[in-house]
């Protein structure tokens, strides 16, 4: 099956600071979303993204499908954005079947 | 409109307890998606529902696990004999339709305990 590989697995950020996340794939995809988990455990589906760029407030997100992967750009970060980050994609041939990756830990300390 | 809706949010069972867990997709939504998320692990796909289908199955344990999605009501996600292994988190999301590449939304999980 496909393979989705995160990076970093673990990231501290200092308010304020600007990071971003990887997310590497091993074929070609015709859906890649990205979730946040917060700390209370609830994902949020950030973006949409099997192409191209989005952009919503703070955040960002790139996906290259031709290159197989995509980044995820947080910018000014807040104590709030704690939490884990994933990436996860569908193959066409897979039919509705999400595959995540194993996320990006971000804690921003105040 | 409501979201993916779960319930319930936890469940504590005992080992040898059945646990249901229930799912009611967003409106106009009848397709159902289960995963799992084991402790400090991402999520991992278990089984696909449409109204009265079990569509994939392929990431369902072979025994104690099973799961429908009835003409009238929520989908059930039911394990037998729970065990403490089956402690973890479990997330539904559902679409209106079944084409890669349309987005989908998971409701806020329930998480199971065995003690």
């Amino acid at each position: 099956g496909i393979q989705v590989e995160q990076s970093p697995p673990d990231l501290i950020l200092q308010e304020g600071a600007n990071s971003t996340l990887r997310c590497n794939f091993s074929d070609s995809v015709n859906n890649l979303q990205w979730f946040h988990q917060n700390p209370w455990g609830q994902l949020i589906n950030l973006f949409y993204i099997p192409s191209g760029t989005k952009q919503n407030g703070r955040l960002s997100a790139t996906t290259v499908a031709t290159e197989r992967y995509s980044l995820l750009y947080i910018s000014s970060s807040q104590t709030t954005d704690s939490g884990v980050y994933f990436c996860a994609v569908a193959k066409e041939t897979s039919g509705s079947r999400l595959t995540f990756g194993e996320g990006t830990q971000l804690t921003v300390n105040p | 409109n409501a979201g993916v809706m779960q319930n319930p949010r936890h469940l504590v069972r005992r080992r040898g307890q059945e646990a249901r867990l229930r799912c009611s997709p967003m409106k106009g939504h009848s397709h159902v998606y289960w995963y799992r998320q084991l402790p400090e692990e991402g999520l991992k796909f278990m089984v696909y529902l449409q109204k009265e289908n079990i569509i994939d199955e392929s990431g369902m344990p072979k025994e104690r696990f099973s799961a429908e999605f009835p003409k009238e009501g929520p989908s059930i996600l039911r394990i037998q004999q729970v065990v403490r292994g089956d402690s973890a988190a479990y997330f539904c999301a559902s679409s209106p339709r079944n084409r890669v590449g349309y987005g989908y939304t998971f409701g806020s999980g329930t998480r199971l305990t065995v003690v």
